[in-house]
């Protein structure tokens, strides 16, 4: 068991352009969780995944956004003609059942110029 | 309405005195309690959690927090704290749903030598 990982950790990318991360969960774990967080923030729910159905998708979430789990496993969140508002740090977490503990990745941090 | 409050934005202490975080919630129920750290960049990472039984919870590097319905709260204690605890620390609850996380904003710890 190595963790959740993120990948990439780091990207910088110029306004309008499309960007997308991969989190990889625990293995065992069928739920998948995104969050988004800005500095001096707690993170901010964006969607949730049981196994590779998208269970729950935030209201603040715009149509530029959109995640994936294909095959249940691993995740991908992909961002859309970027804009300076989404910078912020993506963070991904997975938990083996409801309402249990949810193990995070490192995150990647995105810089929108 | 469900909401985690940490009164404190920072809080400053100096090496090898005692500290105590401050949490207070508000949700009708029982909730299931969480605090994470966070070092600068990092993701997350779960101290401890409290969902029933004993209300004085146990968590790593030598952290403790206790549970009270009475005053909705859920401290966070340390007896004497490291240069290594700096970090930025966050409470959080389930709420009824069983996958989004209620976040607190956040309290910067800052270790004086």
């Amino acid at each position: 068991d190595t963790g959740v990982s993120q990948n990439p950790r780091h990207k910088i990318t110029k306004r309008g352009q499309n960007v997308t991360f991969r989190c990889d969960p625990i293995s065992e774990h069928n739920r998948l969780y995104w969050y988004r967080q800005t500095l001096g923030q707690g993170p901010e729910f964006l969607t949730y995944f049981q196994n590779e159905a998208q269970l729950e998708k935030s209201r603040l979430l715009s149509d530029r956004f959109s995640a994936e789990r294909p095959k249940g496993s691993f995740s991908t969140l992909e961002i859309q003609r970027t804009e300076q508002g989404d910078s912020a740090m993506y963070l991904c977490a997975s938990s083996l059942r409801p309402q249990e503990t949810q193990y995070f990745g490192p995150g990647t941090r995105l810089l929108v110029l | 309405a469900q909401s985690v409050t940490q009164p404190d934005i920072h809080i400053t202490v100096s090496e090898g005195a005692s500290l105590e975080l401050r949490c207070n919630y508000s949700y009708g129920a029982t909730p299931y309690l969480f605090w994470y750290v966070q070092s600068p960049g990092q993701g997350l990472q779960l101290l401890l959690k409290y969902f029933s039984g004993d209300t004085l919870v146990q968590g790593i590097k030598g952290f403790e927090a206790e549970f009270k319905r009475s005053q909705s709260s859920f401290n966070l204690r340390k007896p004497s704290v490291h240069w290594s605890d700096a970090a930025e620390y966050f409470c959080a609850l389930y709420p009824d749903s069983n996958y989004q996380l209620i976040w607190g904003a956040g309290t910067k710890l800052i270790i004086k030598p």
